[in-house]
């Protein structure tokens, strides 16, 4: 079966630094993507990894390693606004999304 | 943001009624998906669509159809609800499949309590 792995829950302070992780199991593999979601709002896309290493974009970075099924989601200088949840979502064989359960972030100050 | 609506936004109805959700964009996008979100679940595909008459079943598909007679419009339809169908739907399009970094774009998702 297809399985996407990330923490329930992680709670971290205003201006710290948090890494979220993200194991998989599917079959075939096209590609790592992050989206944040909200509490009612739709996910939106944060990023995409398909070689091993990491991407920058701002304050957040994602790192992917294809040998581990392994990927995270780093978030610096938080900030409040960052309290929502992040998915894990890998394109398999198939070029079908298979989602994680995501990972509610909690920002305290 | 790319222009995609969903209607109704929430929606409460009997079990055994007939319901159906629209999704509409204006990306001009060919593939477009119909997913639901439960607590401690991932989003689960209902059936996607990758133009205008073509589509196919996804993971969880037993009980929902879906149409696509125009480019922009997307409908799902469960036939009979249930209330293992409470849940918020999003939809979701795309430019491309086989190039494998295009992103989906969400639309504002619907909120469907069966009872």
């Amino acid at each position: 079966g297809q399985n996407i792995d990330q923490p329930t829950e992680m709670t971290a302070t205003e201006g710290a630094i948090v890494q979220i992780n993200c194991t998989y199991q599917t079959s075939g593999f096209n590609g790592l993507f992050w989206y944040q979601q909200h509490a009612g709002e739709a996910p939106t896309f944060l990023s995409y990894n398909v070689l091993d290493g990491l991407e920058e974009k701002g304050r957040f970075s994602s790192f992917l390693s294809r040998s581990k099924g392994y990927s995270y989601l780093l978030l610096k200088e938080l900030q409040m606004k960052d309290s929502a949840s992040y998915l894990c979502a890998v394109k398999d064989s198939n070029y079908q999304l298979i989602w994680g359960a995501g990972t509610k972030l909690i920002i305290k100050p | 943001d790319a222009g995609i609506t969903q209607s109704p936004r929430h929606k409460v109805t009997e079990t055994g009624t007939p319901v159906t959700l629209r999704c509409h964009q204006t990306e001009n996008h060919r593939y477009m998906y119909w997913y639901r979100q439960d607590p401690g679940h991932g989003l689960r595909l209902i059936h996607y669509s990758y133009g205008v008459k073509d589509t196919d079943k996804g993971e969880v598909s037993d009980g929902y159809s879906v149409s696509r007679s125009k480019t922009e419009d997307f409908l799902l339809t469960l036939e009979s609800a249930t209330s293992s169908q409470t849940s918020v739907y999003f939809c979701a399009i795309s430019e491309s499949e086989g190039d494998t970094s295009y992103e989906q774009y969400f639309g504002p998702g619907t909120r469907l309590t069966v009872t």
